[in-house]
């Protein structure tokens, strides 16, 4: 299977501030990559799929990018509402694998 | 609005049965793959199983391979999950989730809120 990993495990930031985080797969998985934010007691929501295509009705704050084993979600200004886990999962190869998670907190 | 509401979670013990549904509203549920995803407590999201749109092939985790079955009722616009062989290692809340495409496993853009399956004696 292909294992996906993210760094860091945790993000300290401030509201307004820029972050990226970042997502490795252990082969190349394309372009087929795909962002999830979590928030506390709720089900992931779909941010970005394609590496780089917003889901419909997510801010354009939340920007994706890279291809093959390589990948980053960028958030350009950090509101409250933000701060969540966030996976990557890629859809190249079954099964289907998530990351660990990046927390991104305050 | 799309809807996925899940139900048939619960305790059991080691070794055990237990039937997940999933009831799906607001969208051509018929035309649309569809997949299981659980989550261990204080973990990370785990993808189990997975149906297309016409049922045509499944697809498992290893780890659950040979346990669960998954299956779905275009008719009545449900999906389901047979667990059989529950280990405690099984304990998590169960997500049912949409994908964005009907045939192949992609990105999944809707989410239920839920089950808990607890495996303990």
């Amino acid at each position: 299977e292909i294992v996906m990993t993210q760094s860091p495990a945790t993000l300290s930031v401030s509201p307004g501030e820029k972050t990226t985080l970042s997502c490795r797969a252990g082969q190349s998985v394309s372009g087929d990559l795909a962002w999830y934010q979590q928030k506390p007691g709720q089900a992931p929501r779909l941010l970005i799929y394609g590496a780089s295509t917003r889901a419909t009705g997510v801010p354009a704050r939340f920007s994706g990018s890279g291809s093959g084993t390589e990948f980053t979600l960028s958030i350009s200004s950090l509101q409250s509402e933000d701060f969540a886990v966030y996976y990557c999962q890629q859809y190249n190869r079954w099964p289907l694998t998530f990351g660990g998670g990046t927390k991104v907190e305050i | 609005q799309v809807q996925l509401v899940e139900s048939g979670g619960g305790a059991v013990q080691p070794g055990g049965s237990l039937r997940l549904s999933c009831a799906a509203s607001g969208f051509t549920f018929s035309t649309y793959a569809m997949h299981w995803v659980r989550q261990a407590p204080g973990k990370g999201l785990e993808w189990v199983a997975f149906m297309p749109f016409d049922s045509s092939y499944q697809r498992y985790a290893d780890s659950v391979k040979g346990r669960f079955a998954i299956s779905r009722d275009n008719s009545n616009n449900t999906l389901h999950l047979q667990m059989n062989s529950l280990r405690a290692e099984d304990t998590a809340v169960y997500y049912c989730a949409k994908d964005r495409r009907e045939k192949s496993g992609t990105s999944l853009d809707y989410w239920g809120q839920g089950a808990l399956v607890t495996v303990s004696s």
